[in-house]
């Protein structure tokens, strides 16, 4: 999507390797977040920014931290990854809180094998 | 746990019919109710919102419907198309806070 995008698209990796995956935006948005996606829940959040450096944690962030050093770079690391974070991942953005007109990337396809 | 609960999980519906698509919520802070379109391969996009101080808003063929007292709000699809077939999320957020909570998602199919 304009604006919003996410790399890799796709990621192979092995249980126990470190992963990041990035978040990239041009529409200088406040707000950045993290979700995963799998069939059956939805899109769950993990992590959300709130400005460069400010962070906080979403209902599923166990087993992953992110970092904002800068207003358009959103990373996601997955410290060890495990079979359970085959997932297919999607950052969103938004210009304000509460406002629920989020612009989504077009997702990363994480595989943990 | 999950505070936006959607149903059905799948749909299938002839073209011309009419999708309908629930959500029910708990929080009751919530105050904005967008619905969000997701075909294969891409990120959702938003499609209709709605906020709890009217009961029906309409956007071309896609209306939402809300109840406010019995914490519910439903998408519905008028003379559905096979291009309609995709993924539906409801979602629910409080102005006043910095995250939308998502409804498990509906996979609606539309056979020609």
């Amino acid at each position: 999507d304009a604006g919003i995008t996410q790399s890799p698209r796709h990621k192979v990796t092995e249980t126990g390797t470190p992963v990041t995956l990035r978040c990239h935006q041009t529409e200088n948005h406040r707000y950045m977040y993290w979700y995963r996606q799998d069939p059956g829940h939805g899109l769950r959040l993990i992590h959300y920014s709130y400005g460069v450096k400010d962070t906080d944690k979403g209902e599923v962030s166990d087993g992953y931290s992110v970092s904002r050093s800068k207003t358009e770079d959103f990373l996601l690391t997955l410290e060890s990854a495990t079979s359970s974070q085959t997932s297919v991942y999607f950052c969103a953005i938004s210009p304000d809180r509460g406002s629920g007109g989020y612009t989504f990337g077009s997702g990363t396809r994480l595989t943990v094998v | 746990q999950q505070q936006v609960k959607q149903s059905p999980q799948s749909l299938i519906v002839q073209k011309g019919g009419i999708s309908i698509i629930n959500c029910a919520y708990e929080n009751t802070a919530f105050d904005y109710f967008p619905w969000y379109q997701q075909f294969p391969g891409k990120g959702p996009a938003l499609l209709i919102a709605i906020r709890p101080d009217v009961s029906e808003k309409k956007e071309g063929r896609f209306t939402i419907s809300f109840n406010k007292s019995a914490k519910q709000f439903s998408l519905h699809i008028m003379d559905s198309q096979p291009g309609d077939s995709a993924t539906y999320f409801c979602a629910a957020t409080e102005t006043s806070g910095s995250r939308l909570t998502f409804g498990e998602g509906t996979q609606l199919t539309v056979n020609p």
